[in-house]
């Protein structure tokens, strides 16, 4: 069966700090891969995707992540954070033949001012 | 676009009774999937629903079901509550729900309390 694991539990950075979360998957085919982020008080949101080709994906608010088939990996960085991504950070598989999505236990990131 | 939008956004209920939530799709998309999310499980696929047909099925109990109408809303029943049926219940959609470059998007969920 599929699975997805999420490194860190919870991380805890100062401003202009850089982040990186890990995310690595069981799969051996073909798969579709997802971050997702839940804000405080606000749904699940799609940061960034990655279906095909270039294996580093950019996403919004200045998120971008890196694709290594080798590793099984999709880690999430952002060079400089800020207070406002404060989040729960949510990584997420699917494989093409299927329809739902398989979620890691999620990273919540704790940026101080 | 409008989002997803979800029905009610609180409930609260007791053990043994029934509930139903509800979930309206982004225009046009047709698939329709829900997951529920606890601070212990994290987020479990529960089915999704496409063209009014169950498609795929997570490892649930029977006492959780759904349905979709032919305007692509979607409606879960839960029948007979157990405390650990306390969730946040979310609805996503997509637009055809299998295709490679299908994308989910989700509402802001149904916070179900069971006491």
């Amino acid at each position: 069966a599929q699975s997805v694991s999420q490194h860190n539990h919870h991380v805890i950075l100062s401003e202009a700090a850089s982040l990186e979360l890990g995310c690595n998957y069981s799969y051996g085919g073909t798969v579709n891969l997802f971050w997702y982020v839940q804000y405080p008080g606000q749904h699940l949101q799609l940061l960034l995707k990655y279906f095909s080709g270039d294996p580093l994906v950019k996403g919004i608010k200045g998120f971008e992540a890196e694709f290594i088939k080798s590793k099984f990996s999709f880690n999430l960085r952002k060079p400089s954070v800020q207070w406002s991504d404060t989040a729960e950070y949510f990584c997420a598989v699917k494989n093409q033949a299927g329809t739902a999505l398989i979620f890691g236990k999620g990273t919540t990131l704790s940026v101080s001012s | 676009k409008a989002g997803v939008t979800q029905t009610p956004r609180y409930l609260i209920k007791t053990r043994g009774q029934q509930v139903t939530l509800s979930c309206s799709p982004i225009s046009g998309h047709r698939s329709v999937s829900w997951y529920q999310q606890t601070p212990g499980q994290g987020l479990q696929f529960l089915f999704e629903y496409f063209s009014e047909t169950q498609r795929n099925k997570g490892n649930f109990p029977g006492r959780f079901s759904g349905r979709q109408f032919s305007n692509s809303r979607s409606e879960m029943n839960v029948s007979t509550l157990e405390l650990g049926d306390s969730a946040l219940y979310l609805c996503a959609s997509s637009s055809s729900g299998g295709a490679n470059t299908d994308t989910q998007y989700f509402g802001p969920g149904t916070r179900l309390t069971v006491l």
